[in-house]
């Protein structure tokens, strides 16, 4: 079974200052990773994943996470936030083959002007 | 592409009366989807594995006979909570596993059930 660990709960950070979440995965296996995004009283929206091929991966809005076989970590990064990125940000793994998704206990990141 | 619905987006009902909350994949066919649950402030937790056209499968603690789970046809999975109660107020967000091959998944926008 694969599981994932966030070791950050809270993250302050101000206005246009970089950040980095940090999510730590177990497993045994290959395993899919991906980075989703939830809003106050709204689902989950994906950031980004990683399924094999190039170990970094970026999403639209400037976000970074890379595969790090080696530390089996997949932390999130920014270099520059802003206040709209204020919002609960959640690690989750995933076996290839099938199965659902283990998720992190999420990590609140708060951004201050 | 890979849009799934969920609804009702929040339901408010009374202790003891059953819900249920409908999960559809748009454009695509699932052959299965999954139902978790979020406290508040907490992560989610997967609930069960919905199959189309099988018994659903169901995580050590979840019970079956609260939660049931029906995954009728391609695009449509269910979940009924019986005999509601305070308690299983929560979260409830599906998601549905894409038709190409590999694991990934679609999310929900999530169902907010209220019971009082």
């Amino acid at each position: 079974a694969q599981s994932v660990t966030q070791l950050d709960s809270q993250v302050p950070v101000f206005e246009e200052a970089p950040v980095e979440l940090r999510c730590n995965y177990s497993s045994s296996v290959s395993v899919y990773l991906f980075w989703y995004v939830q809003y106050p009283n709204q689902g989950l929206q994906l950031l980004l994943k990683y399924l094999s091929g190039s170990t970094l991966v970026e999403s639209i809005n400037g976000f970074e996470a890379e595969f790090n076989k080696s530390q089996t970590s997949f932390h999130l990064r920014k270099p520059s936030v802003h206040i709209s990125d204020t919002a609960e940000y959640f690690c989750a793994v995933s076996a290839p083959q099938g199965g659902g998704y283990n998720f992190g206990a999420g990590t609140r990141l708060a951004v201050h002007p | 592409g890979a849009v799934v619905s969920q609804h009702p987006s929040w339901v408010i009902c009374k202790s003891g009366t059953s819900v249920k909350i409908e999960c559809r994949s748009l454009d695509f066919q699932a052959t299965t989807m999954f139902w978790y649950r979020q406290f508040p402030k907490q992560s989610l937790m997967l609930m069960a594995t919905s199959n189309e056209g099988s018994k659903a499968t169901y995580e050590q603690g979840v019970e079956k006979d609260k939660f049931l789970i029906n995954h009728a046809s391609l695009t449509l999975s269910t979940l009924t909570v019986t005999s509601a109660h305070p308690e299983d107020s929560s979260f409830y967000i599906c998601s549905a596993r894409g038709d190409r091959g590999y694991n990934e998944q679609f999310f929900g926008p999530g169902t907010r059930l209220t019971v009082l």
